[in-house]
């Protein structure tokens, strides 16, 4: 089945800084990656997805890169601002579609 | 429109009873998950309904779990025989599915466990 890995578990950057968290999977038929972010006692909410038929999406200061041949795809927040501080979670698809494996998380910091 | 709602938001059990919670997707919503959260934790994948098909349940950690869904609308998620373990924060999450050609996954708020 799908693996995805995800790396830092932990970032933390001065506000105004750049983000970048990198995400790995092992299915390569997987087609949907999605990133949700969970705030601190909260639920996790999308916030940018891509297919893979593009390789980069942009959503004003997020953007999600990915590289089919390598299996990986990355996150990238501009500009940061402390109300970025949250858990990232990268996922993907494997074969099923609208199953998604989630990777384990990554805990920005943003320091004002 | 009403989100995924969840019941109930908190539960404490002794050791070695059953529970069972509930959870109410999105109307129209084919797909629906449930993960598990421990504490500081990433999303752990449960299971999986989309439609009349078979559930996919490859995530049920042991045979104490089990889950039930109603068509489309109601699910309940039952652990028999609570151990401590199984502390965690249980979320489901519900989305239009393959049909809609929407895979966002919208999450409920939670049922907190507690196995004490």
């Amino acid at each position: 089945g799908e693996n995805v890995e995800q790396h830092p578990s932990t970032l933390s950057v001065q506000e105004g800084d750049s983000a970048v968290i990198k995400c790995t999977y092992s299915d390569s038929a997987s087609n949907y990656f999605p990133w949700y972010k969970q705030e601190l006692g909260k639920r996790p909410q999308l916030i940018i997805d891509i297919r893979s038929n593009v390789g980069e999406k942009k959503d004003q200061r997020i953007a999600v890169t990915l590289n089919k041949t390598a299996k990986h795809f990355s996150l990238h927040i501009t500009e940061t601002q402390p109300e970025d501080s949250a858990v990232y979670f990268c996922a993907a698809n494997g074969a099923s579609y609208d199953k998604v494996i989630f990777g384990p998380g990554t805990s920005l910091s943003v320091i004002p | 429109g009403a989100g995924v709602s969840q019941s109930p938001s908190n539960k404490v059990t002794e050791k070695g009873k059953d529970v069972e919670l509930r959870c109410d997707p999105i109307s129209g919503h084919t797909a629906l998950y449930w993960y598990r959260q421990r504490l500081g934790q990433g999303l752990e994948f449960l299971i999986y309904f989309q439609g009349n098909s078979a559930p996919d349940k490859s995530g049920l950690p042991s045979d104490r779990f089990s889950a039930e869904r109603t068509g489309e609308s109601v699910s309940t998620l039952t652990i028999q025989r609570t151990q401590q373990e199984d502390s965690a924060v249980y979320l489901c999450a519900s989305s239009l599915g393959i049909a809609g050609g929407n895979y966002e996954q919208y999450f409920g708020p939670g049922t907190r466990l507690t196995v004490t």
